[in-house]
């Protein structure tokens, strides 16, 4: 059974700090997803990986995939307010014609002025 | 694009009673998803169909769930007979083809 795990699971970080949250699963994977979240809202796609190496950025936010280590990453760079909400990665087994994700836990993230 | 379309927004209703949850998926997306999403249990996917045929029902929680496709712009989740336990919000995703899925708004339950 495929296991996501997402750390931290709440993390409090002051404007214009870095930081990473981490995405590890437990099966190999061919594509995993970051999403947003903001207090009762939807789920915003962010980013989609699908090969090993693979980093895309958008403003602020950077993800990348190792599949050999089954870690994914999301960096912030220099945080700012408007990125406090949770985000959740999730993991696509690679069964053909199967497109089931198992989302992480999610990281509720609050930037601090 | 109107994005993914869910009916109703929010729902209350008394145990027993039966739920029916809309959703139109944006138009062109070949797959779409029910998920619910609880405190407790996190983000769950439900079944998922492509092109209009049940492909992992695996999810669904036990027989007072069920879910229809008739077509490419329609689905719906019922739930009957619904119980507390049910109460979450419910969220319909459809997808491109190029993997990417997108999220409607969510119908939020509460079953007295």
């Amino acid at each position: 059974e495929l296991k996501v795990e997402q750390n931290p699971l709440f993390l409090s970080m002051q404007e214009g700090k870095n930081y990473t949250i981490y995405c590890n699963y437990s099966t190999t994977s061919d594509r995993l997803y970051w999403y947003r979240q903001d207090p009762g809202k939807s789920l915003e796609s962010l980013f989609v990986l699908l090969s090993n190496g693979a980093v895309k950025q958008e403003g602020r936010l950077m993800a990348s995939l190792d599949t050999k280590a089954r870690l994914s990453t999301l960096h912030i760079t220099a945080a700012v307010h408007d990125l406090s909400a949770t985000y959740f990665c999730a993991v696509h087994l690679p069964n053909f014609g199967n497109e089931k994700l198992t989302f992480g836990t999610g990281t509720r993230l609050t930037i601090i002025p | 694009d109107a994005g993914v379309i869910q009916s109703p927004r929010h729902e209350v209703t008394e145990m027993g009673q039966e739920v029916t949850l809309r959703c139109k998926p944006i138009s062109g997306h070949n797959s779409l998803f029910w998920y619910r999403q609880t405190m407790m249990r996190g983000l769950e996917l439900l079944i998922y169909f492509n092109n209009n045929v049940p492909i992992d029902d695996s999810g669904m929680p036990e027989d007072r769930f069920s879910a229809k496709m008739p077509n490419a712009s329609f689905s719906t989740l019922k739930i009957q007979p619904s119980e507390p336990r049910d109460s979450a919000v419910y969220f319909c995703a459809s997808r491109t083809r190029s993997h990417e899925q997108f999220f409607g708004p969510g119908t939020r339950l509460t079953v007295l």
